[in-house]
């Protein structure tokens, strides 16, 4: 299986303030078809999570550009550019490169 | 608008059955690159996937859940059901239906609010 590895587990971060999240995968993610399916989730308190990146680096339709998504092969990252108070909750990195699709652990974020 | 919506039992015995359908509005289940998926959540813990169906009908589990799981979909009721046979308290948490769209975006796109099961005697 393709184990997904989210760092830091948490982040406090000021309002504004840049933020920054890792994801590191045991396998590499680009498929045969040479796309890499990893996505970027975000599950705020009591809510079901939502899609805010898709194939490493595109925004999903209504997600504010603050959110960005980089990384190719085995490495890459979430950063929101200014954080907004609506942010908080945890993130997940997932993939669907291949079978089981897996998720990391989540990140947690909270506001400074 | 798309909008899933998960019924079943919330409390379940173990060595149960457990049988979840997910009601779609919005999105014909036969649709071109249309998987429906189901995946659960423990309390406090990460997202676990468990099954996806596709328009197709070609579905695909997870392993790891050892032959408990069926996943099938009647497009004319528009639902989608899991069935995890012999449960056990570690399956308790909140079960999310998922669609899921192949080629682009290739993600899980829109999830239902979920429903929580609690295995317990």
């Amino acid at each position: 299986d393709f184990v997904l590895t989210q760092t830091p587990l948490s982040l406090t971060v000021a309002l504004g303030q840049p933020a920054s999240i890792s994801c590191k995968s045991s396998q590499s993610l680009v498929n045969t078809d040479g796309h890499t399916y990893l996505s970027w989730l975000h599950q705020r308190p009591g809510q079901p999570p939502r899609l805010l990146i898709y194939k490493s680096s595109y925004r999903f339709s209504g997600v504010p550009d603050r959110f960005s998504g980089s990384g190719t092969g085995t490495d890459f990252t979430l950063q929101i550019s200014r954080v907004e108070a609506d942010d908080v909750g945890i993130y997940y990195c997932t993939q669907s490169t291949k079978f089981p699709l897996t998720f990391g652990g989540g990140t947690k974020v909270e506001i400074k | 608008q798309i909008t899933l919506k998960e019924s079943g039992p919330t409390l379940v015995k173990p060595t149960q059955t457990l049988t979840l359908t997910c009601t779609v509005s919005g999105l014909s289940l036969n649709t071109d690159g249309v998987g429906m998926a189901w995946i659960r959540q423990p309390p406090g813990k990460t997202l676990e996937w468990l099954a996806v169906i596709y328009w197709d009908d070609d579905r695909r589990y997870n392993s790891s859940l050892r032959n408990r799981l069926t996943i099938t979909k009647d497009a004319s009721k528009d639902q989608v059901v899991l069935t995890m046979t012999n449960v056990d308290p570690v399956d308790t948490g909140t079960y999310y239906c998922v669609q899921r769209q192949e080629g682009s975006p290739g993600a899980f796109v829109q999830w239902g609010q979920g429903t929580l099961v609690t295995v317990s005697s």
